[in-house]
């Protein structure tokens, strides 16, 4: 089974703050992606990476940044977190054929204060 | 763009009743089309697919078919339990210059009773 692992299930930060949030898949998916998940809202797209060191910005990505140095891990960045960053991120991979599905990790919902 | 629209939930079921979630789309190419599931607590999980016009996905007992001439993908369910309460989300994904993005709907929460 593909595996889809966020270092953490809940942060609280502080306004200001640099945030790291981290994602390790196991199955040498060649896509990445961070979502933001909010009520009413659903489902944004941040931040994807089709290879190692590619990144391309999703629906929303002010106030993010995203790293991809290594096939495995994409690391998602608020470099100055804010309240209205508090929010359930979500990251997924997938392989790189058209009709490959994404799987997903449990998510970490962060909370800036 | 590409756009999904699903209907507003919460949606609340009696156990063994039928379960229809619409879901319809607009699409600038020719999308592969998608049904998540997110438990409470957890991710979002692959429920089912349909690649090409006429497929249909199924798992679970959920179905869904891929209607082209209604830009469509309704999910189905004979008879729900308890533990199917989750949200829902339809998806696309149309590819195109290196991209492959899934495009959500905004979730449809069901809520299944004894």
């Amino acid at each position: 089974d593909v595996k889809v692992t966020q270092s953490s299930r809940y942060l609280v930060k502080r306004t200001g703050e640099k945030v790291f949030l981290e994602c390790v898949q196991d199955m040498d998916h060649e896509n990445m992606f961070w979502y933001r998940q909010d009520p009413g809202l659903g489902l944004r797209l941040i931040y994807f990476s089709y290879d190692v060191k590619m990144k391309e910005k999703g629906d929303i990505p002010e106030g993010y940044s995203v790293s991809r140095e290594k096939k495995e891990r994409f690391s998602l960045i608020l470099e100055s977190a804010s309240t209205n960053q508090t929010s359930m991120y979500l990251c997924a991979s997938s392989f790189s054929g058209t009709r490959s599905p994404l799987h997903f990790g449990n998510g970490t919902r962060l909370t800036v204060t | 763009g590409n756009s999904v629209t699903q209907m507003e939930g919460p949606v609340t079921l009696s156990e063994e009743a039928f379960l229809t979630i619409n879901c319809t789309y607009t699409a600038t190419g020719y999308p592969s089309l998608f049904w998540y599931v997110q438990y409470p607590g957890e991710g979002l999980q692959l429920l089912l697919k349909a690649t090409k016009a006429d497929d249909k996905g199924s798992n679970k007992g959920f179905e869904a078919t891929y209607r082209k001439e209604t830009t469509s993908f309704h999910l189905e369910k004979g008879s729900v339990q308890v533990s199917d309460s989750a949200v829902y989300f339809c998806a696309l994904m149309v590819s195109g210059a290196g991209s492959y993005q899934l495009t959500f709907g905004k979730g449809t929460k069901l809520s299944v009773i004894p």
